[in-house]
């Protein structure tokens, strides 16, 4: 089965250094998306990306956050300045046709901020 | 608002037994529900999922139900094993957008 994959699994920074997270979705699927989970808790919705584009972000995804898809693969999750509260668990997520049909989820790039 | 309420957070059954998760959404215009299955430091992994034009489905083991009326939706697995062991969350489509809500997760334990 195809995979959603994501570099790197873990990532330790100092609060206020940047950090790119990466992502290489499924081939075929056009729309894109990031969670995240803090320890013990629930996976919370960070952004959604279809056709180049923002299609939602939350509350949560405030100026500190961007995404980028820089080429026909990649998918970036960008963190301006971290601090303390955005170490946890970042997943990826791809699906073909949209939030209506099975989300693929990579298996996360752990972010621990210092 | 957008909630998904899911309880409860903690389940213990005896390996055979059966399991039952069950969760509540606010938003009537949801139409997607998948269950999770998330085994410690590991991905969630889709389990089974139901559309708001189905009552219930059911792959061997795993059934979900789902009652539009009363905006619930509840899993149940059967003759539990212990690899079933893991946290389980429910999610929800928000009507017109691009994502998914999650409940707050069930660990599940099962006896051997």
């Amino acid at each position: 089965e195809p995979e959603v994959t994501q570099t790197p699994s873990h990532q330790v920074t100092q609060m206020g250094q940047e950090v790119i997270l990466r992502c290489v979705p499924i081939s075929n699927h056009l729309y894109f998306y990031w969670y995240r989970q803090i320890l013990g808790q629930k996976v919370e919705f960070l952004v959604s990306f279809y056709n180049n584009e923002i299609s939602e972000k939350s509350e949560i995804f405030d100026d500190q956050f961007s995404v980028e898809r820089p080429d026909g693969s990649n998918f970036t999750l960008k963190i301006r300045s971290t601090n303390l509260e955005d170490s946890a668990m970042y997943f990826c997520a791809s699906s073909r046709t949209g939030v209506a049909e099975k989300l693929f989820f990579g298996s996360g790039t752990q972010l621990s901020v210092l | 608002g957008e909630n998904v309420e899911q309880h409860p957070s903690t389940l213990s059954v005896q390996e055979g037994d059966s399991a039952v998760i069950k969760c509540t959404y606010s938003d009537s215009a949801s139409n997607y529900f998948p269950w999770y299955k998330q085994e410690l430091g590991k991905r969630p992994q889709l389990i089974i999922d139901i559309r708001s034009n189905v009552g219930e489905k059911k792959d061997q083991r795993i059934a979900v139900t789902l009652n539009k009326t009363a905006k619930h939706f509840s899993l149940h697995i059967t003759e539990t094993q212990p690899e079933d062991s893991a946290v389980y969350f429910c999610a929800a489509s928000i009507g017109g957008a691009q994502k998914l809500v999650f409940g707050q997760g069930t660990r599940l334990t099962i006896n051997p």
